[in-house]
C-alpha cells in the first residue's frame, strides 16, 4: 500500500536554528509529494510540492527534494522563526483523482 | 484565496449522543469533499469521499451507518457521528476540491478546513 512516515515530534528549536523534518514514503506507483503546514486555529495549507524525482520544492525559505533512490522528501529550513511554529504534514498522491495519504504530522515549536 | 470553513472547532459530548460537523466552501463550489480522521500520534486517515448529490464512498473499516455523510449542495458537506462513544474521540478534518479553480495541479484545487476536535465522555 501507500504510506508516509515522518519523524515524531514535537520538535523544539531556538530562533535561527536549522530545521530538518524527515519524511519517507512507500508507494505502489510514482507519487507526487507534498508538505502541508497547519498554523494554530487554521486549516492545512500547501507549503511546497515536487512531482518527479530530483525536483526541489521551495517556499517561505523551506525546501524539500524528491529523492527517489531513498524514497524521501525531507523538509529543511536554514533559519527558523517563531512564526514557523506549526504542525507539518508530509503527504503523497498517485494521481489528481486520488486522495492524499498523510504522515502523522510533526509539531514544531520555535522559541525566541 | 479559497476558504473552507469547518464547524465546530471542538466539541465535547456524552456517550450515546450524535454530533454533526459541517464543512463549507465559502467562495467556490466543491463537488467533492474528503473527510479525514486523526487519532493521537497517528496519521490523518481518509474516512470517506463525499460527492455532491450522491452517496459517499467510505474507506475500508469505516462504518457508514455510524459516520453519516451528507453532501446536499455544492458548498456544504456534513459528517454526523451517530451514537458517539469514547473511542470516536479524535480530530476530524475536511477538505474540498475547487473544480472551478484556475490552478492546474491537484494540490492547487484542494483546500482544508481547520478541523474539529471531538471528545466523547
Amino acid at each position: 500500500g501507500n504510506s508516509v512516515t515522518q519523524m515524531e515530534g514535537p520538535v523544539t528549536l531556538s530562533e535561527e536554528a536549522f530545521l530538518t523534518i524527515n519524511c519517507t514514503y512507500t508507494a505502489t506507483g510514482y507519487p507526487s509529494l507534498f508538505w502541508y503546514v497547519q498554523y494554530p486555529g487554521e486549516g492545512l495549507q500547501l507549503l511546497l510540492k515536487a512531482t518527479k524525482a530530483d525536483d526541489k520544492g521551495s517556499n517561505k525559505g523551506f525546501e524539500a527534494t524528491y529523492r527517489k533512490e531513498t524514497t524521501s522528501f525531507h523538509l529543511e529550513k536554514g533559519s527558523v522563526q517563531v512564526s514557523d511554529s506549526a504542525v507539518y504534514f508530509c503527504a503523497l498522491t498517485l494521481s489528481g483523482n486520488t486522495p492524499l495519504v498523510f504522515g502523522k504530522g510533526t509539531r514544531l515549536s520555535v522559541i525566541a | 484565496g479559497a476558504v473552507v470553513s469547518q464547524h465546530p472547532s471542538w466539541v465535547i459530548c456524552k456517550s450515546g449522543t450524535s454530533v454533526k460537523i459541517e464543512c463549507r466552501s465559502l467562495d467556490f463550489q466543491a463537488t467533492t469533499m474528503f473527510w479525514y480522521r486523526q487519532f493521537p500520534k497517528q496519521s490523518l486517515m481518509l474516512m470517506a469521499t463525499s460527492n455532491e448529490g450522491s452517496k459517499a464512498t467510505y474507506e475500508q473499516g469505516v462504518e457508514k451507518d455510524k459516520f453519516l455523510i451528507n453532501h446536499a449542495s455544492l458548498t456544504l458537506s456534513t459528517l454526523t457521528v451517530t451514537s458517539a462513544h469514547p473511542e470516536d474521540s479524535s480530530f476530524y478534518i475536511c477538505s474540498a476540491r475547487n473544480v472551478g479553480g484556475t490552478g492546474k495541479g491537484f494540490d492547487e484545487k484542494l483546500f482544508f478546513g481547520s478541523g474539529t476536535q471531538l471528545s466523547v465522555l
